[in-house]
């Protein structure tokens, strides 16, 4: 089963309008994290948001927002006002711990992808 | 400014040959990781190492072996090189917890 789901392969939006990229995941884990990840023509790996199962509020980086439903186990990312330079590929991703959780052992496990188009 | 440096950009290799990445970060980070990137397929994780010597396989582990003999460098080993392994090969540490997990440029790989 996928540990990571991003079910929009693609999504087209207006310059200036608020963009929902859709992320569900499963874990059996109580502790975990969400991460956002964005990765233009470039290739870097830019890393927009962070989002751990204990906390309490949903995570906001300027635009970015998180839109975390614990029960439901999807993490969305909302970009409010969207700009031509969000056009990117965007990755949701999952932390979990590895082995003895007393120590820092984790690993990060990646969706799909969604690729982002913004029409001017 | 925080780095991980990875040593090619692209390369180009022949089916069969002994093919090595190199990683190096500068931030004293203990875990490292080594992922491939194919369209529509994501970020697939091959190996991750949380210490020194340390190792751990990740989903896709078949045809590849690391070596991490310093905490700085972590090396992907293709032992011998086949044309599925064709990729962009991303390395990536952090130290853990709620730090977000920094790459390195990549490496496109050829196997012709």
């Amino acid at each position: 089963a996928q540990k990571i789901t991003q079910t929009q392969p693609g999504m087209f939006v207006q310059e200036k309008e608020a963009v929902t990229l859709d992320c569900t995941y499963d874990t059996s884990d109580q502790s975990y994290g969400l991460f956002w990840y964005k990765q233009p023509s470039s290739g870097e790996m830019i890393f927009l948001i962070y989002q751990g199962s204990y906390d309490e509020q949903n995570a906001t980086e300027g635009r970015y927002s998180l839109n975390f439903q614990k029960a439901r186990k999807s993490a969305n990312l909302v970009i409010s006002a969207s700009q031509l330079g969000d056009s990117a590929m965007y990755f949701c991703a999952m932390r979990e711990r590895y082995g003895r959780a007393n120590f820092g052992n984790e690993k990060l496990t990646f969706g799909t992808g969604t690729r982002l188009t913004i029409i001017p | 400014d925080v780095k991980v440096t990875q040593s090619s950009r692209y390369l180009v290799k022949r089916t069969g040959e002994k093919v090595f990445l190199e990683c190096v970060q500068d931030m004293d980070h203990e875990n490292m990781f080594w992922y491939r990137q194919d369209p529509g397929l994501g970020l697939r994780l091959i190996y991750f190492s949380y210490d020194v010597k340390m190792k751990e396989k990740g989903d896709i582990p078949e045809g590849y072996s690391v070596s991490r003999e310093k905490k700085e460098r972590f090396s992907l080993i293709l032992e011998s090189a086949s044309t599925n392994q064709t990729s962009m090969y991303l390395c990536a540490s952090t130290p853990g917890g709620r730090s977000g997990y920094t790459f390195g440029s990549g490496t496109r790989l050829t196997v012709v």
